[in-house]
C-alpha cells in the first residue's frame, strides 16, 4: 500500500530559530499533499494544501511567512516553521493523495517543541 | 463555521462488547465521509468511508451509518478489542473541495480488558 514518510518524528528548537520537516510519500507520486496541525487532545486542523510545482494554498488564519511550504518534486513536501515560538509547538502531519479521497495516506507525524 | 463534531469525547467498552461511535456533522453539501483510527503519536489511519448515496457500508468488523436528514455518521465496531484502543475522527469532504477533510473533534476509545 501507499507509504508516507514524515521527518523527524519529533524536534526539539529553541525560539527564534527555524525548523524543516519533510514529507516524502515513498512508493507513488503525489501531486498534491496536505499539512495539519494538531494541538494536544485535539483535532486536526488543515493548514495548507501544497500541489507541485506551485504555490501551495493556506487556510484562513495560516501565515504564510511563517509556515514556508515547498512542494518542488512529485515525492517530497517540506513544511519549514519559521522563527519558531513556544506556541508552534504542536504535531504536525502531512498527507499525500493519489487523486481519490480514500488514496490520501497519512504520514506519522512530527512533534516540535520550541523551548 | 461549518464543522464536524462528536457527542462523546469518551467512550470506554469493555473487551468482546460492540462499540458505537457518533459524529454529527453541519456541511449538508459533503459527499464523501471517512473514519480514521489515530493511536497515540502516530498519523490517522484509514477505516471506512461512505458516500452520501449510501446509508450503510460494511468493512471487517466495523461498519459505518450516514443520516443525512439528521446530519449523523456512526461507526460501529463489532468485538472490541485491546487493539483498537485509540481516538477516532470521523471526517468529511465537501463537494468541490479538491480532496480537503474536515475533521470531527475526536473520540477516545477505551477498551477495558
Amino acid at each position: 500500500g501507499a507509504v508516507v514518510s514524515q521527518h523527524p518524528s519529533w524536534v526539539i528548537c529553541k525560539s527564534g530559530t527555524s525548523v524543516k520537516i519533510e514529507c516524502r510519500s515513498l512508493d507513488f507520486q503525489a501531486t498534491t499533499m496536505f499539512w495539519y496541525r494538531q494541538f494536544p487532545k485535539q483535532s486536526l486542523m488543515l493548514m495548507a494544501t501544497s500541489n507541485e510545482g506551485s504555490k501551495a494554498t493556506y487556510e484562513q488564519g495560516v501565515e504564510k511567512d511563517k509556515f514556508l511550504i515547498n512542494h518542488a518534486s512529485l515525492t517530497l513536501s517540506t513544511l519549514t516553521v519559521t522563527s519558531a515560538h513556544p506556541e508552534d509547538s504542536s504535531f504536525y502531519i502531512c498527507s499525500a493523495g493519489q487523486g481519490t479521497p480514500r488514496g490520501y495516506t497519512f504520514g506519522s507525524g512530527t512533534r516540535l517543541t520550541v523551548v | 463555521g461549518e464543522s464536524v463534531g462528536l457527542h462523546l469525547p469518551t467512550l470506554s467498552v469493555q473487551e468482546g462488547d460492540n462499540s458505537i461511535i457518533n459524529c454529527a456533522y453541519s456541511n449538508s453539501a459533503s459527499d464523501y465521509f471517512i473514519w480514521y483510527k489515530q493511536e497515540s503519536g502516530k498519523g490517522p489511519q484509514f477505516i471506512i468511508d461512505i458516500r452520501s448515496n449510501m446509508d450503510k457500508r460494511q468493512g471487517q468488523r466495523v461498519t459505518v451509518l450516514l443520516n443525512k436528514t439528521v446530519k449523523h455518521l456512526s461507526l460501529q465496531i463489532a468485538a472490541t478489542q485491546p487493539g483498537d484502543s485509540a481516538v477516532y475522527f470521523c471526517a468529511e469532504i465537501p463537494m468541490d473541495s479538491s480532496y480537503k477533510l474536515i475533521f470531527g473533534s475526536g473520540t477516545r476509545l477505551l477498551v477495558r480488558p
